[in-house]
């Protein structure tokens, strides 16, 4: 079975710092993907970062980078140069090759200060 | 191009009445999901269509749910006999195929059985 994990329920960073917020998951598929989404207080999941199993690089879209260790199994999203605006759930989740269903871990509250 | 989008947004009933719910995907995906998020969890997979085909329903989809795509363009998710754990956010999103397949998030309609 497909589980994800995200051990901190809430982070704080200082405006312009970089942050790290942590996953880790388990799977038996040989393919899958990996996607990090941003929930803000409104409730719209928006779609931030993608990283494919097979991927060389890791990815990154702006201020946002995923650390992906496939040994270790983790997947951690980086924001870099962080924004109030950035203030938000941010979820961890999987799909693997197989199947097209999303399993999303429990989120990380992200809060921003000046 | 327009996003997804949900009506409505927010939903009030008394226990035992029927509710639907309608999602508009982008207009060139064929992919459509259906994901419930209670108060402090993550997303979690109710269904998916591939164009008009219902190809995969979760177990938490009791047979109380159920969940159209005629013509593969819109979907309607209906509740009957609506019971307050069955108060939540109901999410629809979409993707296209081929590659990666991010999917993208509708509002949400919030339901709460009263």
């Amino acid at each position: 079975a497909q589980k994800i994990t995200q051990t901190q329920p809430g982070m704080f960073v200082q405006e312009k710092e970089a942050v790290t917020l942590d996953c880790t998951y388990d799977t038996s598929d040989p393919s899958y993907g990996l996607f990090w989404y941003k929930q803000p207080s409104s409730g719209e999941m928006i779609f931030l970062i993608y990283q494919g199993s097979y991927d060389q690089q890791n990815a990154t879209e702006g201020r946002y980078s995923l650390n992906f260790q496939k040994a270790r199994k983790s997947a951690n999203l980086v924001i870099s140069a962080s924004q109030l605006g950035d203030s938000a759930m941010y979820f961890c989740a999987m799909g693997a090759y197989n199947t097209d269903k999303l399993i999303f871990g429990t989120g990380t509250r992200l809060q921003v200060f000046p | 191009d327009t996003g997804v989008s949900q009506d409505p947004r927010h939903k009030i009933t008394k226990r035992g009445q029927n509710v639907t719910f309608r999602c508009d995907p982008i207009s060139e995906h064929n992919r459509l999901y259906w994901y419930r998020q209670t108060l402090g969890q993550g997303p979690e997979f109710l269904t998916y269509f591939q164009n008009e085909a219902q190809l995969e329903k979760s177990r938490l989809l009791s047979d109380r749910f159920s969940a159209e795509r005629p013509k593969g363009s819109f979907s309607t998710l209906e509740i009957q006999r609506t019971e307050q754990g069955d108060s939540a956010m109901y999410l629809c999103a979409s993707s296209g195929t081929g590659g990666r397949y991010e999917q993208y998030f509708g509002p949400g309609t919030r339901l709460t059985v009263t």
